[in-house]
C-alpha cells in the first residue's frame, strides 16, 4: 500500500505480559516517529529515528518501553511488563527527509491492558 | 516552540467557510505555522503549513497575518467529512516531534 501500515490494528493483552507493536513505513521515508493517544487525550511524543541517527528518546515514559528500526525501515515498539495505564492507541508516522514536520500517520495500534 | 491558542470548539453549516483561527504571538523569524487534522478514530492527517505568505492547496488555505502573530486556516466548502479536530503546530523545519495541543473541534453540519 502506499501509506503507513500499523499492525496489529488491535491488541488486548494482560497485565504484566510484554507486546511488540509493529510499524510499516511509506518507502522512501527516512523519518519515523510513534506517538500515542489516550482515550480522550491529545498526542503524545515517544520516540523518533532519523537515517542512522541517534534516535530520540526524549518521549518514552519509562525504561519499559522502547523502539528499534531495522535496516532504516520497519520499526517496532516494545512495551514490556505492560500496566493498565499503557492501555491508548500508538501512532506511527512517517516523513520524507527535509519535510519532518510533514508527517504521514498510520491508523494506529488500539492497546488495551486489562 | 511557540505556544499556540485556538478556541475549543467551533461549528460550520455545510457548504460554508470554515475559517479556524489560531494564535501564536511568540512565534520566531523561523518557525512555521503547520496545521493537521484528526478525523474521529483515524490518524492525523497533515493540511498545509506556511512561513509568512499565505498558502493554498486542494485541501485548504493558510492565512497569515503580516506580523505572523496569527493565522486562520480556511476549508472554502466545508462537508461533514470536515468533522474532526484541527490542530495548528508551531516548529522549526528541522523537526522531529510534533507536539499536539488541544485543538479546535470543528463540526460541520447540515
Amino acid at each position: 500500500g502506499a501509506g503507513v501500515s500499523q499492525s496489529p490494528s488491535n491488541k488486548v493483552t494482560e497485565k504484566g505480559k510484554d507486546v511488540e507493536l509493529r510499524c510499516d513505513p511509506i518507502s522512501g521515508h527516512t523519518a519515523l516517529y510513534w506517538y500515542r493517544q489516550s482515550l480522550g487525550q491529545g498526542l503524545e511524543f515517544l520516540i523518533y529515528f532519523q537515517g542512522n541517527s541517534a534516535p530520540d528518546k526524549s518521549g518514552l515514559p519509562s525504561d519499559r518501553f522502547s523502539a528499534e528500526r531495522t535496516g532504516g525501515s520497519v520499526s517496532t515498539l516494545t512495551i514490556q511488563r505492560t500496566q493498565q495505564e499503557d492501555s491508548a492507541v500508538y501512532l506511527c508516522a512517517t516523513a520524507l527527509a527535509g519535510r519532518f514536520n510533514e508527517q504521514f500517520f498510520g491508523p494506529g495500534t488500539r492497546l488495551t491492558v486489562l | 516552540d511557540a505556544k499556540t491558542t485556538q478556541p475549543t470548539s467551533m461549528d460550520c453549516a455545510e457548504g460554508r467557510a470554515a475559517n479556524l483561527p489560531c494564535n501564536h504571538s511568540t512565534i520566531s523569524g523561523n518557525e512555521y505555522v503547520y496545521w493537521y487534522r484528526q478525523i474521529h478514530s483515524q490518524g492525523p492527517q497533515y493540511i498545509i503549513h506556511g512561513l509568512k505568505n499565505n498558502e493554498t492547496n486542494e485541501m485548504a488555505s493558510l492565512i497569515i497575518t503580516e506580523d505572523r502573530k496569527s493565522s486562520t486556516l480556511i476549508l472554502p466548502h466545508a462537508t461533514l467529512r470536515d468533522t474532526a479536530v484541527y490542530y495548528c503546530i508551531v516548529r522549526v523545519a528541522i523537526g522531529g516531534k510534533l507536539i499536539f495541543g488541544q485543538g479546535t473541534e470543528l463540526s460541520v453540519k447540515p
